[in-house]
């Protein structure tokens, strides 16, 4: 069964630092896709970055990169030159195949200190 | 377009009582889902469809109810109101010939308190 597991209940990083937000995952689908979300305080869902299974490089999406391991099956996200309008709630999830049931895992609340 | 909307934003029921979240996108998306938001547990999904007429269940349907008899509009039940239920509710939809890339779309959410 497809799980997504998120173990940082929180971070706290200091302004202008790199964050890494881990996100761990399993599935018996050699076809997966992997995506990030925030989600500030207003409570919204924003997509933030994708990657496929079948990705040969890790995607970036300006300050935001994936560091996909997938021998590891590893997804962790890392957020550069961290900015306080990062400060939200931040969702790993997963979708296997060509299917549309999408899983996510638990989130991190990350702090941006000034 | 107006995307993905959902009323109503807030709603306080008491034990018992029954309600519809309302769901609704003006894209044209065939899937749609339904998924509850608790404090430390994610998203986690509650019923699913893929089509006019057809839905299934998620990882948590119980105590819940849906029906999809048009593209645009997918709404959620409760029949009996729990405080177990009390959580914030997003509706998701995403057209069935989208790129595995392209992200589900969200709406803002309704936040339902049960006493």
């Amino acid at each position: 069964a497809q799980k997504i597991t998120q173990t940082q209940p929180g971070m706290f990083v200091q302004e202008k630092e790199a964050v890494t937000l881990d996100c761990t995952y399993d599935t018996s689908d050699p076809s997966y896709g992997l995506f990030w979300y925030k989600q500030p305080s207003s409570g919204e869902m924003i997509f933030l970055i994708y990657q496929g299974s079948y990705d040969q490089q890790n995607a970036t999406e300006g300050r935001y990169s994936l560091n996909f391991q997938k021998a590891r099956k590893s997804a962790n996200l890392v957020i550069s030159a961290s900015q306080l309008g990062d400060s939200a709630m931040y969702f790993c999830a997963m979708r296997e195949g060509l299917g549309f049931k999408t899983i996510f895992g638990a989130g991190t609340r990350l702090f941006v200190k000034a | 377009n107006a995307g993905v909307t959902q009323t109503p934003k807030f709603q306080v029921l008491k034990t018992g009582q029954s309600m519809t979240l309302q769901c609704a996108q003006d894209m044209n998306h065939e899937y749609m889902s339904w998924y509850r938001q608790d404090p430390g547990m994610g998203l986690r999904l509650i019923h699913y469809s893929v089509g006019a007429g057809i839905t299934d269940q998620g990882e948590v349907p119980n105590g819940y109810n849906v029906s999809r008899s048009t593209t645009e509009d997918f709404p959620l039940r409760l029949l009996s109101a729990a405080p177990s239920q009390t959580s914030v509710y997003f509706c998701a939809s995403r057209p069935q010939g989208a790129q595995p890339q392209e992200t589900q779309y969200f709406g803002p959410g309704t936040r339902l308190l049960v006493l």
